[in-house]
């Protein structure tokens, strides 16, 4: 079956801190994975993605690599911000009819200024 | 271009009562997606509408229902509830497009089961 793991939380960081959340998965043929971000209140925003082995997907400082021999998907920072203050959830989708999406537990992250 | 926007926002309901949520996807997507979020989880696939077709669905009994409309907006129903359907209720509008997968979701509406 599919499914995704990530280390829980919660993680507490002090500004400009280095941050890496592990996540791992298991799946049934190519999956794309994704890392998503829930601010407080808030729905689900899409933070990157990569789509194949070896892809790195980036936005706004947050990095992570598609790695297809490990199972894993690390999202990392290399130096965190207050407003970085939220839970990041990883994701696998695979086709299924249209596609199907599985999400890890979520992990919080607080920053300390 | 305007967003998902889902609604209610907050809701409460009583144990065997029904419940309709609704979603607006963003424009120009074709496929709407549910989950339910419980507290302090992650969010679980409910069922995917693709063309006003169900196009999968997930590990939910029937009383999980839902409806796409000609103008990609989107209905879940859910009857005879229960306490442990209190949850967020998430709606993610995207655009069948390949292998891209990429979903926009709304704010969500916390439901509350008494």
């Amino acid at each position: 079956g599919n499914s995704v793991t990530q280390m829980e939380g919660p993680v507490t960081l002090s500004e400009e801190a280095f941050l890496t959340i592990n996540c791992t998965y298991t799946a049934t043929g190519y999956p794309s994975l994704f890392w998503y971000v829930q601010y407080p209140g808030e729905g689900l925003q899409l933070l990157l993605k990569a789509t194949k082995a070896d892809d790195k997907g980036s936005n706004k400082g947050f990095e992570a690599t598609y790695r297809k021999e490990t199972t894993s998907f690390h999202l990392e920072k290399g130096s965190v911000q207050v407003s970085d203050s939220a839970v990041y959830f990883c994701a696998l989708s695979v086709p299924a009819g249209g596609f199907k999406t599985i999400f890890g537990a979520g992990t919080r992250l607080f920053v300390k200024a | 271009e305007t967003g998902v926007t889902q609604s209610p926002t907050h809701l409460i309901k009583t144990r065997g009562q029904q419940v309709t949520l609704r979603c607006s996807s963003q424009s120009g997507h074709n496929t709407v997606s549910w989950y339910q979020q419980a507290l302090g989880q992650g969010p679980q696939f409910i069922f995917q509408y693709y063309r006003e077709e169900e196009n999968g669905r997930g590990n939910f009994p029937p009383r999980f229902s839902g409806l796409q409309f000609p103008n990609y907006s989107s209905e879940l129903n859910v009857n005879a509830l229960e306490l442990d359907d209190s949850a967020l209720y998430l709606c993610a509008s995207s655009l069948a497009q390949g292998r891209t997968y990429e979903q926009y979701f709304g704010p969500g509406t916390r439901l509350t089961v008494t």
